[in-house]
């Protein structure tokens, strides 16, 4: 079946200006979360949803970035007033969340970058 | 804070050869471990993982070595193969939320 998919696959952006970041999990997984990669380092937990609701935003590093999940399904990642520092690969997971299974699968990511 | 501790930072290994990769972590909470691998340009692909309860774990030329009182984990893949060559990260979760914590990373590079 389809894996996880984002859009777009890379963003260049000038500093200040707004992004979105689209995710499509896999179907019928309840969980999904965000990430973010920065160069040669570890992806770091942004926020997480179960179903339609944020259950865990304490990744989001300040109120420049808002993520939504109106439907259950597709996320958006929002950054606001975008810094330099910003620049990184966006991963998205989805797992089956409460309804069984803790494995996390990854899309491509969306490589971000501020200039 | 780094709660998960990885290393090396990068490891060159023969083909045919074994690599090994080690991971320690600090929050005595965690109770799922699993092992990415990642391909330039491609996001974290799942591997491998266990829990606490078992002490290793084999899924063909991959296992997982867990040490519950150390609080360590390894990764060993057995007969490398230059197909391997990409960056493996540790990982580490709990409770109901499950993110994830992951290492720094490994770059695996196996010669032919």
């Amino acid at each position: 079946g389809a894996g996880v998919s984002q859009t777009p696959s890379n963003k260049v952006t000038e500093k200040g200006k707004y992004v979105e970041l689209r995710c499509d999990p896999i179907s019928g997984h309840t969980a999904l979360y965000w990430y973010r990669q920065s160069l040669g380092q570890g992806p770091e937990f942004l926020i997480y949803f179960q179903g339609t609701g944020a259950a865990d935003d304490s990744g989001l590093p300040n109120d420049r970035f808002f993520a939504v999940r109106p439907e259950g399904s597709v996320s958006t990642l929002k950054i606001q007033r975008t810094e330099r520092g910003d620049s990184a690969v966006y991963l998205c997971a989805s797992s089956l969340g409460l309804a069984g299974g803790v494995e996390q699968f990854f899309g491509p990511g969306t490589r971000l970058t501020v200039l | 804070q780094q709660q998960v501790k990885q290393s090396p930072q990068s490891l060159i290994v023969q083909k045919g050869g074994i690599s090994i990769i080690n991971c320690a972590y600090e929050n005595t909470a965690f109770d799922y471990f699993p092992w990415y691998q990642q391909f330039p340009g491609k996001g974290p692909a799942l591997l491998i993982a266990i829990r606490p309860d078992v002490s290793e774990k084999k899924e063909g030329r991959f296992t997982i070595s867990f040490n519950k009182s150390a609080k360590q984990f390894s990764l060993h893949i057995m007969d490398s193969q230059p197909g391997d060559s990409a960056t493996y990260f540790c990982a580490a979760s709990s409770g109901s939320a499950r993110q994830l914590t992951f290492g720094s990373g490994t770059q695996l590079t196996v010669l032919p």
